[in-house]
């Protein structure tokens, strides 16, 4: 069963760039049946997708979060990983962490999630 | 940008009861529609894809339906442990979520 951890700073200073990882156990980024997706949600507020990656690279971000939004897969460490720039207190969230299937083109929703962790946007 | 406006968003109903909530897209997106059940301080958990498949482990009086703008997502028998707040996701392009419905008994 595979499990997924978030890690990376709790807190984060205005304009700078807020780190995130996510570690992958019970399961390979680099398979090619599944891609790799990171999801925030404000205290008391509902869920924004922030973007995706393949294991090929291939990325789809968030188009409000595009110019900020970097995510990438390293193999080696079985990690993938999400940098969000130029940050304020409106990012501040719990970032969750995703697994999603994908089959024949098509990207089914995630139906495996790590537990998240808040990040708070403070100085 | 296409949304996503779901209805109502809240709602109380009783033990047993058949409780519908509504998802509207702005623009058609053919059957790319999710829905997740998110109880208080856990993790979302997907409850159906591509508009009315279940997905595995899900009890069956979860159902999901609809294409194109409108979809449905019903329980048919309300019960305790749905209290939730249940979000619908567009799963093409770019990725929405709905604002969310708040379930209550």
């Amino acid at each position: 069963q595979v499990q997924l951890q978030e890690s990376g700073p709790g807190l984060v200073k205005p304009s700078e760039t807020l780190s995130l990882t996510c570690t992958v156990s019970g399961g390979s980024v680099s398979s090619g049946s599944y891609y790799w997706n990171w999801i925030r949600q404000p205290p008391g507020k509902g869920l924004e997708w922030i973007g995706y990656i393949y294991y090929s690279g291939s990325t789809n971000y968030n188009p409000s979060l595009k110019s900020r939004v970097t995510i990438s897969v390293d193999t080696s460490k079985n990690q993938f990983s999400l940098k969000l720039s130029s940050v304020t207190a409106a990012d501040t969230a719990v970032y969750y962490c995703a697994r999603g299937y994908y089959y024949d083109s098509t990207y089914y929703p995630p139906g495996d999630w790590g537990q998240g962790t808040l990040v708070t946007v403070s100085s | 940008d296409i949304q996503m406006t779901q209805s109502p968003s809240s709602l109380s109903a009783s033990v047993g009861d058949r409780v519908t909530i509504t998802c509207r897209a702005s623009q058609g997106i053919s059957n790319y529609l999710a829905w997740y059940q998110q109880k208080p301080g856990k993790v979302p958990k997907l409850l159906i894809y591509a508009a009315s498949t279940l997905q595995s482990g899900v009890p069956s009086r979860f159902s999901g339906s609809g294409s194109g703008t409108d979809f449905t997502l019903t329980i048919s028998s309300l019960q305790p442990e749905d209290v939730a707040t249940y979000y619908c996701q567009k799963c093409n392009s770019a990725w929405t979520f709905g604002q969310g419905t708040k379930v209550e008994i």
